[in-house]
């Protein structure tokens, strides 16, 4: 079935640092793909959506030059996080919408997960 | 605005029992999609289920089913025979007209199953 993929699973940087993490749909192109960031115990909270080709859409309150978003192709998107800061570690998801097709209905999937701790 | 609400932050249930998580929506468009995934341990968001709002029937996969009822904007998840490995984080969520919109999820439900 449809897969998205992240990388890195998991970082651990130095405050100041930037990081990067990259999403890829594996066997479907999209768009459209979102990312979402998720604390502990608490529910997934959007940041931006990602459309391939034009400036991603950013949510009330996500610093846009703090949480870089390119999404460079129709398999990619990739989030950078610029200056990292403790306050920034978080679970990082990355989701591609598949539309439906011959076989299958439509749906949104979601890729593993980053962890990321900032020291 | 579109809202979910799960109003089970938490569930125990007994192996091989059925369970009803909870969902109830607000919306103003005449087109949307319910989702529900599950969040185990290791973090990863699985699919498990989708329901078009014009679809007649409810949804169906495999032990999973959405118990759809439009009137009262609920998309209750149902799982039969659950197991040991169904115990996890739930979480409800939709989008509205516009396919690029983004989904918003209901604040989940952690289901425990006991053996």
């Amino acid at each position: 079935g449809a897969v998205v993929s992240q990388h890195p699973s998991w970082v651990i940087c130095k405050s100041g640092t930037s990081v990067k993490i990259e999403c890829r749909s594996l066997d479907f192109q999209a768009t459209t793909m979102f990312w979402y960031r998720q604390f502990p115990k608490q529910s997934l909270m959007l940041m931006a959506t990602s459309n391939e080709g034009s400036k991603a859409t950013y949510e009330q309150g996500v610093e846009k030059d703090k949480f870089l978003i390119n999404h460079a192709s129709l398999t990619l998107s990739t989030l950078t996080v610029t200056s990292a800061h403790p306050e920034d570690s978080s679970f990082y998801i990355c989701s591609a919408r598949r539309l439906a097709g011959e076989g299958f209905v439509e749906t949104q999937y979601f890729g593993p997960g980053t962890r990321l701790l900032v020291l | 605005a579109q809202k979910i609400t799960q109003t089970q932050p938490g569930m125990f249930v007994q192996e091989k029992e059925a369970v009803t998580l909870d969902c109830t929506y607000d919306t103003s468009d005449q087109s949307y999609g319910l989702f529900w995934y599950k969040q185990p341990s290791s973090g990863e968001m699985i699919f498990l289920i989708y329901q078009g709002s014009y679809d007649e029937q409810n949804a169906t996969e495999g032990r999973y089913s959405l118990n759809f009822q439009k009137a009262r904007k609920s998309a209750n998840l149902v799982i039969s025979a659950s197991q040991l490995g169904d115990s996890a984080m739930y979480f409800c969520a939709m989008y509205g007209m516009n396919r690029d919109d983004k989904i918003i999820f209901g604040k989940g439900t952690r289901l425990h199953i006991l053996p």
